[in-house]
């Protein structure tokens, strides 16, 4: 069965600082792979995807991901933190053969001035 | 931006009490979800919804759940029976076609309905 780990609860960086949130997956194709951002009091909201091609994909808010296979890793990268930036960030798998989105439990992403 | 809307953002319910989330979708689109989010745990998906009937339900979504379409613009869930451990946010979320994986289609997710069961 498909499933999404994200190592990290919580994380604290300073505005200006770059920052890579962890995701690792496990399913035995290529997945589909999404991140996905909640702020405060706010809906889910699609940062990037990935589904084959160039495994490094932009997003929005200068947001960047890397799919590498051979680590089984999609990690979320931005190289320069804004205060706007703190939300909880959740990464998702999906196949080709079901609706549904496997959620990791999410990094909350603090941001000090 | 359309939206998905739901309603209420809390809602509060003692054990054994019937509850209806509320959703409205985007208006143009077809596809229709519920994901939950318990406290501190994964956002998990229990149903997805297509031309009136259910397309796929995850174990989570027993009898006591139920999803519904009653006009062109809603699209509720419905706990028949609320328990303790059904507390959690409730998602909905909608996509414009069913191929949500190839970026045609992304999800939206409306803002979650709290459901807190004492």
């Amino acid at each position: 069965a498909q499933s999404v780990t994200q190592p990290d609860i919580h994380i604290t960086v300073s505005e200006g600082a770059s920052l890579e949130l962890r995701c690792n997956y496990s399913y035995g194709a290529t997945p589909y792979l999404f991140w996905y951002v909640q702020s405060p009091g706010q809906g889910l909201q699609l940062l990037l995807k990935y589904f084959s091609g160039d495994t490094l994909v932009q997003g929005i808010k200068g947001f960047e991901a890397e799919f590498k296979r051979s680590q089984s890793s999609f990690n979320l990268r931005k190289p320069s933190v804004h205060w706007s930036d703190a939300a909880e960030y959740f990464c998702a798998v999906g196949t080709y053969n079901t609706d549904k989105l496997i959620f990791g439990t999410g990094t909350r992403l603090q941001v000090f001035p | 931006e359309p939206e998905v809307t739901q309603t209420p953002s809390h809602q509060v319910t003692q054990m054994g009490q019937e509850v209806i989330l509320r959703c409205v979708p985007i208006s143009n689109h077809l596809y229709f979800y519920w994901y939950r989010q318990i406290l501190g745990q994964k956002v998990e998906f229990l149903v997805s919804f297509y031309n009136n009937e259910i397309s796929e339900k995850s174990e989570i979504f027993d009898d006591q759940f139920s999803v519904e379409r009653p006009d062109g613009s809603n699209f509720t869930l419905k706990i028949r029976s609320t328990k303790l451990e059904d507390s959690a946010m409730y998602f909905c979320a909608s996509s414009e076609g069913g191929d949500i994986f190839r970026g045609n289609s992304p999800l939206h997710f409306g803002n979650g309905t709290r459901l807190t069961v004492t």
